[in-house]
């Protein structure tokens, strides 16, 4: 059963709009989440993460929203360029719970966004 | 600044062939992990290890062996290739465990017919 969910596989935006990706996650357990962008041909990288304790995190273009009541968090990206065209993947852990343990991350299947000009 | 290097980039195997992918991160890290990403499936995890001298198995390990070489070097061995291994393979690493970010390789496209 997936515990981290993408229900959409891809979205069109138009640039200079607000992307809005989303993710929800079964595991009550999970209490650190992160996006990470992937382009290609190259592996994932690191875009930007929130802990339970949270609700909100920002960096630049770039806000992860936490819902924990709902099991939803979201990323928004303000004003979507066409660099931001990549697959996004939401990710989840048992960071604090395990504390601290290494056994990885549980990924979402990704949602293709595509940025038009 | 080369982070974490996968080798080899693509490789084609017959069913029944073995290999070795070849993971080193020059990062210090103490974690490693091998993901493999498959269309539509996101990404699985196959073997990690915590630290150095530990491996352990992740979602999906039937058909996989791993070794940690040592702090730098951690690979993964496919003994008897099937068709239902042909996926992405990528190699992370991370400072701590969960609550710190993984950083990805590049990959190895890895087909088996």
């Amino acid at each position: 059963d997936q515990q981290v969910k993408q229900n959409s596989p891809s979205l069109s935006v138009q640039e200079g709009r607000i992307s809005i990706l989303n993710c929800d996650y079964t595991n009550s357990m999970f209490d650190y989440f992160l996006w990470y962008k992937k382009y290609p041909a190259e592996g994932p990288t690191f875009l930007i993460s929130i802990s339970s304790i949270k609700d909100k995190n920002e960096d630049g273009r770039f806000t992860v929203f936490l819902n924990k009541s709902a099991k939803h968090l979201s990323l928004h990206i303000v004003p979507s360029q066409p660099g931001d065209s990549a697959v996004y993947f939401c990710a989840a852990s048992e960071a604090l719970y395990s504390g601290g343990g290494a056994d990885g991350l549980t990924f979402g299947k990704g949602t293709h966004l595509i940025i038009q000009p | 600044n080369a982070g974490v290097t996968q080798t080899p980039k693509f490789q084609v195997l017959k069913t029944g062939q073995s290999m070795t992918l070849q993971c080193a991160q020059d990062m210090n890290h103490n974690s490693m992990y091998w993901y493999r990403q498959d269309p539509g499936m996101g990404l699985r995890l196959i073997y990690y290890s915590a630290s150095e001298g530990t491996t352990d198995k992740g979602e999906v390990p039937n058909g996989y062996n791993v070794s940690r070489l040592n702090k730098r070097e951690f690979s993964l061995r496919l003994e008897s290739a099937a068709p239902s291994q042909t996926s992405v393979y990528f190699c992370a690493s991370t400072p701590r465990g969960r609550d710190s970010p993984l950083h990805f390789g590049n990959g190895t496209r890895l087909t088996v017919t």
